[in-house]
């Protein structure tokens, strides 16, 4: 199975910042990386797939991006809504696997 | 669109089983090809398992095989997730999703979970 470890496992920041979250892949995944977001009690939303392709409807603050084995999500201006839970899942082979999440706080 | 809305929290015995539905509207399940996540209490997201349209068949986890079966019943739009001699690991939210794309496949949308908590 294809590991999947993002960094940090959870970081604090403010309204306005611009954020960063890594998810390296244990083998090349080609660009076959997704991104979603989880907040509290709910289900997960997709925001990119295909690495850096952003889901319609998502804002433009998020971005993608990374091939092979190394992949960033970014947040250019944080956001109080976007404070959550955000999981990468690589869907290259099965069994398809998930980060084990990258929990962003209020600083 | 697609949504999808799940059957209600459940309490089990260790040992027993539990089916948990999935029901489809503004598609047809045919159209579709459903897969189940599970998340225990404060953890992350597990793949259980799913339907693959190339294959026509349903893959499971091998963490799971033998002690799940994934379902549908296409005269309502229902898929269901059936998960048997049950442990308190297996406490968790168990969330069915869409899987999309031929290329870059994703889940997306995802039903609004259900609470499964084992004890006894």
């Amino acid at each position: 199975d294809i590991q999947m470890t993002q960094s940090p496992s959870s970081l604090s920041a403010s309204v306005g910042d611009r954020v960063t979250i890594t998810c390296r892949a244990s083998q090349s995944i080609r660009s076959d990386l997704n991104w979603y977001q989880q907040k509290p009690g709910k289900a997960p939303k997709l925001l990119i797939y295909g690495a850096s392709i952003l889901l319609s409807g998502v804002p433009s603050r998020f971005s993608g991006s990374g091939s092979g084995t190394d992949f960033t999500l970014t947040i250019s201006s944080l956001q109080p809504e976007d404070f959550a839970t955000y999981y990468c899942q690589q869907s290259y082979s099965s069994p398809c696997t998930f980060g084990q999440g990258t929990k962003v706080e209020i600083k | 669109q697609v949504q999808l809305v799940q059957s209600g929290a459940e309490v089990k015995k260790p040992g027993a089983s539990v089916k948990v539905s999935c029901k489809v509207s503004g598609y047809t399940l045919t159209e579709l090809s459903m897969h189940w996540v599970r998340q225990a209490p404060g953890k992350g997201l597990e793949w259980m398992g799913g339907f693959d349209p190339e294959d026509g068949e349903t893959i499971y986890a091998q963490k799971f095989q033998g002690r799940v079966t994934m379902t549908e019943d296409t005269s309502t739009d229902t898929a269901y997730m059936e998960l048997s001699s049950l442990r308190s690991e297996d406490t968790a939210v168990y969330y069915c999703a869409t899987y999309r794309g031929a290329i870059y496949g994703r889940f997306d949308p995802w039903g609004q979970g259900t609470l499964v908590t084992v004890s006894s």
